[in-house]
């Protein structure tokens, strides 16, 4: 099993759409979850940290299920400018710093 | 501006050359690692390094090498011993003892072999 997997997509929407994006993680220690947005031929971004009890930035809202061992993140409202590829990031457990895994990424395509 | 700068932007070798990539960051963070990214494809890491003068293999090490001399400062060759070097080359950071941050990325390097 993939340490973290997503759906790659695409996800083809209609503006205004809302879209939700799923991904798993095979450690079950793991700590900290990211979700990034990557623009084409652009190195990846931060878009919001993942909480246990859930957390939303504007239209945007990450759900994490430690028992599932499953992460969520929903776009309300999508724009044209949400078009990218949202990366599901996993933060193992062990000593400070440890490097991050990455999914390989959901693309998304808001159409108008 | 505090950040992450990596040059070149676009690096084009010849077989059988070595060549080195540079990122330099002056946000102070301890940790810097090196991911390669190809086409449809995640992020892999290549090295990481946690402290001036310590650095560790990630999952694809082979036909690479790094040092870090400085803190602000992580350099990446990418040997003849690559033989698939064509890629995006990003680096990163992220302070110190710091699980629940992310990182900060450059603007990666786009290296092709010609």
């Amino acid at each position: 099993r993939k340490e973290v997997e997503q759906d790659p997509g695409p996800f083809n929407v209609p503006e205004g759409a809302t879209v939700a994006f799923n991904c798993t993680y095979s450690n079950s220690a793991s700590q900290s979850f990211f979700w990034y947005r990557q623009d084409c031929r652009k190195e990846p971004k931060l878009l919001m940290s993942v909480y246990s009890s859930g957390n939303e930035d504007g239209r945007f809202t990450a759900q994490l299920n430690r028992a599932s061992q499953y992460i969520s993140l929903l776009i309300r409202d999508s724009k044209l400018s949400d078009s990218a590829t949202y990366l599901c990031v996993v933060s193992p457990i062990g000593a400070g710093n440890t490097p991050l895994v990455f999914g390989k990424g959901t693309r998304l395509s808001v159409i108008a | 501006d505090g950040g992450i700068t990596q040059s070149p932007k676009y690096l084009f070798r010849k077989e059988g050359q070595n060549v080195t990539l540079s990122c330099e960051q002056n946000l102070n963070h301890d940790a810097m690692y090196w991911y390669r990214q190809d086409p449809g494809q995640g992020l892999r890491l290549i090295y990481y390094s946690q402290i001036v003068n310590d650095f560790q293999k990630g999952d694809i090490a082979e036909g690479y090498s790094v040092s870090r001399e400085k803190k602000e400062s992580f350099p990446l060759t990418v040997t003849s011993a690559q033989k698939n070097p064509t890629a995006f080359y990003l680096c990163a950071t992220r302070p110190e003892g710091a699980n629940n941050y992310g990182y900060t990325f450059g603007s990666g390097t786009r290296l092709t072999v010609v």
